[in-house]
C-alpha cells in the first residue's frame, strides 16, 4: 500500500497571501494525484486531478505541480472561503489511499 | 447534474449489519465505476470498497476485506454497501463517490451518511 504524508498538518496564513501544500508518495504514484478540499460539516471536493489539471468551476488561484514522489498545491492568494482542510489522493493503483490532510487556517 | 445520495446509516451494536445505499442520477450509472470512501470523527479518509460499472469487479480494504459487500443495481441506478461483523471503529461517514472513466479521482461525493457502532 502506498503510503500518502502531508505537510504541514497545519498552515496559518493570512489572507491575500500565498499558500504552499506538500504531499510526498512512499513510491512512485507518475501524475495519478488528486486534491481535494473539505469544509467543516462538508463532503470533500474534487480541486485538482493529474497532479495539475483544475476540476470544472475550481478557481485559477489553486494550482498544482508534481509527479513521481513529490506534489504540491498553491492557493495564490488566499480567500475567506478558502480556510478548509486539504487532501491527496494516488490513484495510481488499489488501493488508493489519502493523505492526513493539512488545514489552512486563519493566521 | 449529478447526484449522489446516501441512505442507510445509523445506530448499531458491535457485531451487527447495516446496508448502506446510494442512489445515482444525472449520468449513465451503469458506465461508471463507483466506491464508497470513510471518514471516521475528526480523521481522514479511507477508500473502503469500489466496484465496476458492470458490477463484475470489486474491491475491497483490508481494513474491511471478509466483512463487507459491494454491489450496484445498474436498473435501479443505485450502489450498496453491505457491512457485517460491525466493529467500533468502523464508526465514520459514509460517502458515495463516482470514478471517472478515465482516471482514479472521485468527483462528485455524495453528502454522506453516518454510520455509527456503539453498544
Amino acid at each position: 500500500e502506498i503510503v500518502m504524508t502531508q505537510s504541514p498538518a497545519t498552515l496559518s496564513v493570512s489572507p491575500g497571501e500565498r499558500a504552499t501544500l506538500s504531499c510526498r508518495a512512499s513510491q512512485s504514484v507518475n501524475s495519478n494525484l488528486a486534491w481535494y478540499q473539505q469544509k467543516p460539516g462538508q463532503a470533500p471536493r474534487l480541486l485538482i486531478y493529474g497532479a495539475s489539471t483544475r476540476a470544472t468551476g475550481v478557481p485559477a488561484r489553486f494550482s498544482g505541480s508534481g509527479s513521481g514522489t513529490e506534489f504540491t498545491l498553491t492557493i495564490s492568494s488566499l480567500q475567506s472561503e478558502d480556510f478548509a482542510v486539504y487532501y491527496c489522493q494516488h490513484y495510481n493503483n488499489w488501493p488508493v489511499t489519502f493523505g492526513g490532510g493539512t488545514k489552512v487556517e486563519i493566521k | 447534474e449529478v447526484q449522489l445520495v446516501e441512505s442507510g446509516g445509523g445506530l448499531v451494536q458491535p457485531g451487527g449489519s447495516l446496508r448502506l445505499s446510494c442512489a445515482a442520477s444525472g449520468f449513465t450509472f451503469s458506465n461508471y465505476a463507483m466506491r464508497w470512501v470513510r471518514q471516521a470523527p475528526g480523521k481522514g479518509l479511507e477508500c473502503v470498497s469500489g466496484i465496476s460499472g458492470s458490477g463484475d469487479s470489486t474491491y475491497y480494504a483490508d481494513s474491511v476485506k471478509g466483512r463487507f459487500t459491494i454491489s450496484r443495481d445498474n436498473s435501479k441506478n443505485t450502489v450498496y454497501l453491505q457491512m457485517n461483523s460491525l466493529r467500533a471503529e468502523d464508526t465514520a461517514v459514509y460517502y458515495c463517490v463516482k470514478r471517472p472513466d478515465t482516471g482514479g479521482w472521485f468527483d462528485p461525493w455524495g453528502q454522506g451518511t453516518l454510520v455509527t457502532v456503539s453498544s
